[in-house]
């Protein structure tokens, strides 16, 4: 079965630039997330798009910005990158209904390391 | 508001003996409540869920959970462990009173701060 796909995998940049993180939904999945995971912490949620429009927020900070385009694919663009957005980026995609949860499935991740 | 808390940051079993994780939760409404386990330098994947069908809930890998309303656990088991069960193990709760509000949107998953479970030979 098809999967999250994420991209790049792995992504290195330095202080002040920045990055721009891709994520494909599993197709006929309506609902994106993306979730910051530091180095030995669980996943903090940033930022969800339902059809296409932001959904909700969490903490995602001013710097970072995202958006859902027409084909459902999500990017997440940071700028004036930190040494602490070093982490672990995931994305998840989910159906959505009004009267029940379905469960999010993740892609493998973007590894960003700002040096 | 919901929390999850996982009440050890490590377990160590050996081969073959059973697997305890243990999590409570605290939720204004009835939750939707998951496993997802994280290999090495892996991505999230989902173990099992529970969304208020049947308490006892089977997943992948020979591993299930139950859920206990009355002490706002859902614990994870497995009766025989095995070497590649070695992983790092998140309780997640979904705050389902979002489904309840006109126009409420979807919202990020709360995880636990996950349990090292390490597997001896």
């Amino acid at each position: 079965a098809a999967g999250v796909i994420q991209s790049p995998r792995h992504l290195i940049k330095e202080k002040r630039e920045t990055a721009t993180l891709k994520c494909y939904p599993i197709p006929r999945h309506d609902t994106v997330y993306w979730y910051q995971q530091g180095p030995g912490q669980d996943p903090q949620f940033l930022i969800s798009f339902y059809e296409k429009m932001q959904s909700d927020k969490g903490s995602i900070p001013d710097r970072f910005s995202a958006q859902q385009f027409s084909d459902y694919h999500s990017e997440l663009n940071m700028s004036s990158l930190e040494l602490g957005d070093s982490a672990l980026y995931f994305c998840a995609s989910s159906l959505r209904s009004w009267d029940r949860t379905y469960e999010q499935y993740f892609g493998p991740g973007t590894r960003l390391t700002v040096t | 508001a919901q929390s999850v808390t996982q009440l050890d940051s490590h377990v160590s079993v050996s081969e073959g003996t059973p697997v305890l994780l243990r999590c409570n939760y605290s939720s204004s409404y009835s939750p939707s409540l998951f496993w997802y386990v994280q290999h090495p330098n892996k991505g999230l994947q989902l173990l099992l869920k529970y969304t208020s069908a049947a308490t006892l809930v089977k997943g992948i890998n020979g591993f299930e959970a139950e859920f206990k309303k009355s002490e706002t656990s859902f614990h994870l088991t497995k009766p025989s462990a095995h070497m590649s069960d070695a992983a790092e193990y998140f309780c997640v709760v979904s705050d389902d009173s979002k489904l309840r509000s006109p126009g409420g949107g979807a919202d990020g998953l709360t995880f636990g701060k996950g349990t090292h479970l390490i597997i001896q030979p």
